[in-house]
């Protein structure tokens, strides 16, 4: 099955610690990205990656890093940095159509989520 | 500062009915528009995709899109109460190698059967 996978479905971090959530897709996408969604709200992008080895800071980049060493692969670090950060993180993943006009669709799939909670 | 604004709701509606669900955007460089659905706890799905003025229909959901006044909307008809969710509105702003996705808030939608 094609998709897109996060692991862990849960996760729970004391204070100062660091944690890493997984994200993994076999759809052979060029573009991954990180969002984060908090209780009532929309989706607010952390980082996204359109190629290996290259990523791009989203609005909310503070107190997060990734990596984006595999196609296949772009790992979340929250670090001890973030001072807020239980949420639910959302991974996903497009098509980058290098020949693409202006009205291009680039349909993003999501990953079934993380729910990150500070102890 | 770029923005995507949707009625937070709960909007409610009787089983059958038209759902209509709305979103404005603040850029004028926004080029497409997504409509997701996201289920409580779940991870949002891609319902509906539109980037030229006018209707596009798809079953029972119509996107309307009037780029002059910076809206777009969603239609659903015959509306079940397995549609009940949360519908984001989502915008690409510019082109070319720019993929980034803006989106709203969402809006909660309940069926009522």
């Amino acid at each position: 099955d094609g998709g897109i996978t996060q692991s862990p479905k849960y996760l729970f971090r004391k204070e100062g610690q660091n944690v890493t959530l997984s994200c993994e897709q076999n759809l052979n996408h060029d573009a991954m990205y990180w969002y984060r969604q908090d209780p009532g709200q929309g989706l607010r992008l952390i980082y996204y990656s359109q190629i290996v080895n290259d990523f791009q800071k989203g609005d909310i980049a503070e107190g997060y890093s990734v990596s984006r060493e595999k196609k296949e692969s772009f790992p979340l670090t929250v670090t001890s940095a973030q001072k807020n950060p239980t949420a639910f993180y959302l991974c996903a993943s497009s098509v980058v159509d290098r020949t693409t006009t202006l009205y291009s669709y680039n349909e993003q799939f999501f990953g079934p989520g993380t729910r990150l909670t500070v102890l | 500062q770029k923005e995507v604004e949707q009625n937070s709701g709960p909007l409610s509606v009787p089983e059958g009915a038209i759902a209509s669900l709305n979103c404005t955007y603040s850029d004028r460089g926004s080029q497409s528009f997504f409509w997701y659905r996201q289920y409580s706890g779940k991870s949002p799905e891609l319902i509906m995709f539109i980037y030229s003025n006018g209707d596009k229909e798809d079953g029972r959901f119509t996107a309307q899109l009037n780029k002059a006044s910076q809206y777009v909307s969603l239609l659903i008809r015959d509306s079940q109460p397995s549609d009940s969710a949360t519908y984001l509105c989502a915008v690409r702003i510019g082109g070319g190698s720019n993929y980034k996705l803006t989106f709203g808030k969402g809006t909660l939608l309940t069926v009522n059967p």
